[in-house]
């Protein structure tokens, strides 16, 4: 039964930046897509984007430039990195897996528990 | 990028009776579209993928139907545990995957 864990919550400043990881356990690590999501307080949810099996990165046109997502097969993770942090990026953020091995285009089954990340001077 | 529209924004609605949520997409998204549920403090849970597949684990109660831009989602026989926010997401036009603006089912 694959799990997800994630890192801790995290407090930064504006214009920092900071980074989330998402570590599987439990089942196949590689031959699936690796997806972030947000929710700020009280919010619906937004795709930020994803990383493929070939560890190729694509990213919601709001988020490129300022999102870097990476895997290290070595060690079962998935990370997000997001710099020029504001306080509207104040959300929880998860990781989620593609429901079928190989498929970029798929609904997410297996979510991590959320990071929260706070923005704040 | 497609806009998803969820209808309505909040359902109040008795234990026991069966319910339907609406989903629609801009634009054509063939069959790739997913139903979450969510509860607070938690992570989603996939309900449905392919507009019509229940995802592993997931109560016959839980239905989904539609393709191209209209969906719905029903659940029969609410129960206590059914009360809670869901989501439609289509995935079939990136970048990026969009979600609705969730339904909110409450307790009548």
């Amino acid at each position: 039964q694959v799990q997800l864990v994630q890192s801790g919550p995290e407090v930064k400043k504006p214009g920092s930046s900071v980074r989330v990881s998402c570590k599987a356990s439990g089942g196949t690590f590689k031959t699936y897509v690796y997806n972030w999501v947000r929710q700020a307080p009280g919010q619906g949810l937004e795709w930020m984007g994803g990383v493929t099996p070939t560890f190729a990165s694509h990213y919601a046109p709001r988020f490129q430039g300022r999102v870097t997502i990476t895997a290290d097969e070595s060690t079962n993770t998935a990370y997000m990195e997001m710099s020029g942090l504001k306080s509207e990026d104040t959300a929880v953020y998860y990781c989620a897996r593609g429901v079928a091995p190989m498929i970029f285009r798929n609904a997410f089954d297996i979510w991590g528990q959320g990071t929260m990340v706070t923005v704040s001077s | 990028e497609v806009v998803v529209t969820q209808s309505p924004a909040t359902l109040s609605v008795s234990p026991g009776e069966r319910v339907t949520l609406s989903c629609t997409a801009s634009q054509n998204i063939d069959n790739n579209l997913a139903w979450y549920q969510q509860k607070p403090g938690q992570a989603p849970r996939l309900l449905i993928h392919g507009a019509s597949t229940r995802a592993t684990g997931i109560s016959a109660r839980f239905s989904g139907s539609g393709s191209g831009t209209e969906f719905t989602l029903s659940i029969s026989s609410l129960q206590s545990d059914d009360f809670a926010v869901y989501y439609c997401q289509q995935y079939n036009n990136w970048p990026p995957f969009t979600f609705g603006q969730g339904t909110r089912l409450d307790i009548k």
